[in-house]
């Protein structure tokens, strides 16, 4: 257990609708990520929020919104789905938020598929 | 830009034999190295870290790897295969101002019996 917590844990909705993820991060930990897995472009990063701030941008759509709350958890808001947002959900945390060096301790992820 | 090279998607080993799983890395900027295992509808879970420190890195449940240089290379190996390290293993680096992870493809673990 990684202490990084994910909800929900699948969730399945229908095209052009919305949906949101949350992350609570590893107690202590100011930063999140939030990454995407999928078959034909595996992992890939989207979002980085440390202390409430974005960070860094990664292959994050559009229509893809993230944020972090004062109390440090955070939310990936996916909107106009279509079939191809199907896919795993990562969010990831860290202590810190500007040294490569910091360890990022993965969440058990969110299955989203989109029908 | 940085990215990475997991050579073979897919190796099977015979438990008990030597487990390589190569990565070749891309950086403009000196490399932090990661190994993470995902196993089964689980997370990724950090198996070891280089951060220029010691060159061969050891990690959890008898995995290590080196980093090479002038290979730009952080293979992972492991003398003595378990059917327990069956899983997914991805290469990952990061460095300098830039904190996300880049990941390889992945490279999928079979242990036989």
């Amino acid at each position: 257990d990684s202490g990084v917590t994910q909800t929900p844990k699948h969730l399945i909705t229908a095209t052009g609708q919305r949906v949101t993820l949350r992350c609570s991060p590893r107690s202590g930990d100011l930063s999140v990520y939030w990454y995407q897995q999928s078959l034909d472009q595996g992992l890939q990063f989207l979002i980085q929020y440390y202390n409430g701030e974005e960070r860094a941008k990664g292959n994050i759509l559009e229509r893809f919104s993230a944020q972090q709350f004062p109390d440090l958890h955070s939310e990936l808001n996916l909107s106009s789905l279509e079939l191809g947002d199907s896919a795993l959900y990562f969010c990831a945390s860290s202590v810190g938020g500007g040294a490569g060096t910091d360890t990022q301790y993965f969440g058990p992820g969110t299955r989203l598929t989109v029908l | 830009a940085q990215s990475v090279t997991q050579l073979g998607s897919h190796v099977s080993v015979s438990e008990g034999a030597l487990v390589l799983l190569r990565c070749n890395y891309s950086s403009s900027v000196p490399p932090y190295l990661f190994w993470y295992v995902q196993y089964p509808n689980q997370g990724l879970q950090l198996l070891l870290k280089y951060t220029s420190a010691a060159t061969l890195v050891k990690g959890i449940n008898g995995f290590e790897a080196e980093f090479k240089k002038s290979e730009t290379s952080f293979h992972l190996t492991k003398p003595s295969a378990h059917m327990s390290d069956a899983a997914e293993y991805f290469c990952a680096v990061s460095g300098g101002s830039n904190y996300k992870l880049t990941f390889g493809k992945g490279t999928l673990l079979t242990v036989n019996p």
